[in-house]
């Protein structure tokens, strides 16, 4: 089984602009969720759909977003990108919602500059 | 919202010898446990995880036990190889706040 995927692997943005990030979940999963990396901050909950849903959402700034289409393929978007939006974005995929095993994607590396 | 702590941040150790890296949380609903290994420039694996209802679980040389009343697990790696080299995280979930990590802990495996 193929395992999560995510494009692409690194982007480089001047601040202000926006940017989308993509996210392909392991085959029959159907839960996604996205997290930022920073070495300061660590790993960090953005949020997680399920069913085309957002169910949860960590304690981000509304610049943050995401959507998930039926395929459960997940996007994510940061709008109006600041220096500290640079970060390594993690999502990962579950078969279903809270408490089960996630599995991670290898990440987009994100720089503003 | 949950809290995880993680420690020791930094834990060197001779190869051979016995690891332990150990965490506590907030939040008594959270009831799933899991914990990933990162290599550099790799993203995290699942390595290990308990569930609430279980105290110990072990997998060849790793091992994870938790104690719900005083609210915190651990990790236990046994006979330690280089390869155990990485950062290692803990996290906890079970409410609606996806898994809430722990700072991690670079693990160093001294020859």
């Amino acid at each position: 089984k193929a395992g999560v995927t995510q494009t692409p692997r690194y982007l480089i943005k001047t601040r202000g602009q926006q940017v989308t990030l993509s996210c392909s979940p392991i085959s029959g999963h159907r839960s996604v969720s996205w997290y930022q990396q920073t070495p300061g901050q660590g790993l960090q909950f953005l949020f997680e759909y399920f069913s085309e849903t957002q169910r949860n959402k960590g304690n981000f700034p509304g610049r943050f977003s995401g959507r998930q289409f039926s395929n459960s393929r997940s996007e994510m978007n940061v709008s109006t990108l600041e220096l500290g939006d640079s970060a390594l974005y993690l999502c990962a995929s579950s078969l279903a919602l809270e408490a089960n095993e996630q599995f991670f994607g290898p990440g987009t590396r994100l720089t503003v500059l | 919202g949950e809290n995880v702590e993680q420690h020791p941040s930094t834990l060197s150790v001779q190869e051979g010898d016995s690891a332990v890296i150990k965490c506590t949380y907030s939040d008594s609903a959270s009831n799933y446990f899991p914990w990933y290994k990162q290599e550099l420039g790799k993203r995290p694996q699942l390595i290990i995880d308990i569930r609430s209802n279980v105290g110990e679980k072990k997998d060849q040389r790793i091992a994870v036990t938790l104690n719900k009343t005083a609210k915190h697990f651990s990790l236990h790696i046994t006979e330690t190889q280089p390869e155990d080299s990485a950062v290692y995280f803990c996290a906890a979930s079970g409410g609606a706040d996806g898994l809430t990590f722990g700072k991690g802990t670079h693990l160093i495996i001294q020859p």
